[in-house]
């Protein structure tokens, strides 16, 4: 089975931190995602990457950086934390191949910024 | 900007009937798949149906696409406790290797 795990379920900063989210996938997936999810919004892509070091921004990749040093780790960083970015983080990873495919989700880390 | 739209938001049905929730997309598509969430959890793949198919059976779940009408119907019969979760479709564009989500409707299943 696919396994898609996030460093952490449950996080609480302050503003003004620095803070790491970081995705690791055991199914040598090339792509790899991070999105946010808030209620009524639905998910939104804040950046992907297609392979190490490669990276691309979403639809909401103001306030984030991303890095993709080892093809099985994604971080996300959040250079200087706001309220606004209080959310659920959801990182996936699927295959490159050309056919559609499916997406394997992490569990996802609720992440509150006071 | 969301690719997906669901419709209804909310959802709430007794066990045993059926629940029908709709997904509408903006631009053209290679496939459409659909997503369950559970209570702040991950997402769970659940089908994916291509472009050029019209309707997808898997179990309980019945898919159709309308591609002329950009829209998608997700059927779930008889309906279980267990399917109370939050359901999300997601397209998968010509432009590239990514999906996009809509906001998900909210089932609730009342026992």
């Amino acid at each position: 089975d696919v396994k898609v795990t996030q460093s952490s379920r449950y996080l609480v900063k302050r503003t003004g931190e620095k803070v790491f989210l970081e995705c690791v996938q055991d199914m040598d997936h090339e792509n790899m995602f991070w999105y946010r999810q808030d209620p009524g919004l639905g998910l939104r892509l804040i950046y992907f990457s297609y392979d190490v070091k490669m990276k691309e921004k979403g639809d909401i990749p103001e306030g984030y950086s991303v890095s993709r040093e080892k093809k099985e780790r994604f971080s996300l960083i959040l250079e200087s934390a706001s309220t606004n970015q209080t959310s659920m983080y959801l990182c996936a990873s699927r295959r490159r191949d050309l056919g559609p495919d499916t997406q394997y989700f992490g569990p996802g880390t609720r992440l509150t910024v006071l | 900007s969301q690719q997906g739209e669901e419709d209804p938001q909310a959802l709430s049905i007794q066990e045993g009937e059926n629940a029908t929730m709709n997904c509408s997309y903006k631009t053209s598509i290679n496939n459409l798949q659909w997503y369950r969430q559970n209570s702040g959890r991950g997402l769970v793949h659940l089908i994916l149906i291509r472009s050029n198919e019209r309707e997808k059976h898997s179990g309980r779940l019945r898919v159709t696409l309308d591609t002329s009408k950009k829209s998608s119907s997700l059927l779930i019969t008889a309906s279980r406790a267990a399917d109370t979760a939050s359901y999300f479709c997601a397209t998968d564009g010509a432009a590239g290797n990514k999906l996009t989500f809509g906001g998900g409707t909210r089932v609730l299943v009342k026992p």
